[in-house]
């Protein structure tokens, strides 16, 4: 139980276009996502926190209308990089928390961004 | 942002020895977190910790969640090839729902 998916597992884009990764979670409903960022050799960070139904909050130095997240349902949510530059190159991982009470985030298999 | 003091940064051990991790906050827990990353996949959660004192096992890995609430700890014993990856301590503040993280602990275990 708890599965995690992410797609793509990776993507090539050119400097200037959109990409669009979606974290879903497989057998359970998570009323909360997050999206964390990872470079090489490098601990995740938090980019924002994604409640179903509401506005995601970003943290400090995230920029919103760069990192366009949109949580639609209990078992979607997805990460729009818009106008990515090769400094958006990077790993981004999703995970999910299925209840109020349960603290347990599990994570996805992530996505390897990579701007040309 | 905020991150846990995490050691070893990186142990390199034989095959059948056992290993010990630590995490130190200078903050009070809630929850502690174990996970294990293998290279380029998302983490994998190997044990939760809810209370202070609490000892928890899955297989060869134990957990603690120490008695101040600032540290854990995670050992695994017998270790085998497969226990190569990054270890991440994780741990989660009292009224909110976001994590923080570790550094890691990257184990080498050599057959």
């Amino acid at each position: 139980g708890a599965v995690v998916s992410q797609h793509p597992s990776w993507v090539i884009c050119k400097s200037g276009t959109s990409v669009k990764i979606e974290c879903r979670s497989l057998d359970f409903q998570a009323t909360t996502m997050f999206w964390y960022r990872q470079f090489p050799k490098q601990s995740l960070m938090l980019m924002a926190t994604s409640n179903e139904g509401s506005k995601a909050t970003y943290e400090q130095g995230v920029e919103k209308d760069k990192f366009l997240i949109n949580h639609a349902s209990l078992t979607l949510s997805t990460l729009t990089v818009t106008s990515a530059h090769p400094e958006d190159s990077s790993f981004y991982i999703c995970s999910a928390t299925p209840g109020l009470a349960d603290y347990e985030q599990y994570f996805g298999p992530g996505t390897r961004l990579t701007v040309t | 942002g905020q991150q846990l003091n995490q050691s070893p940064q990186s142990m390199f051990i034989q095959e059948g020895e056992d290993v010990s991790m630590n995490c130190t906050s200078s903050s009070i827990f809630n929850t502690w977190l174990w996970y294990k990353q293998d290279p380029g996949e998302g983490p994998v959660l190997l044990i939760a910790l809810y209370k202070a004192g609490e000892l928890t096992s899955n297989g060869r890995l134990t957990a603690q969640f120490g008695i101040t609430r600032k540290d854990s700890f995670l050992n695994i014993s017998a270790s085998i090839p497969s226990d190569v990856g990054i270890y991440f301590c994780a741990g989660r503040e009292g009224g909110s729902e976001k994590l923080v993280f570790g550094k890691g602990t990257k184990l080498t275990v050599n057959p």
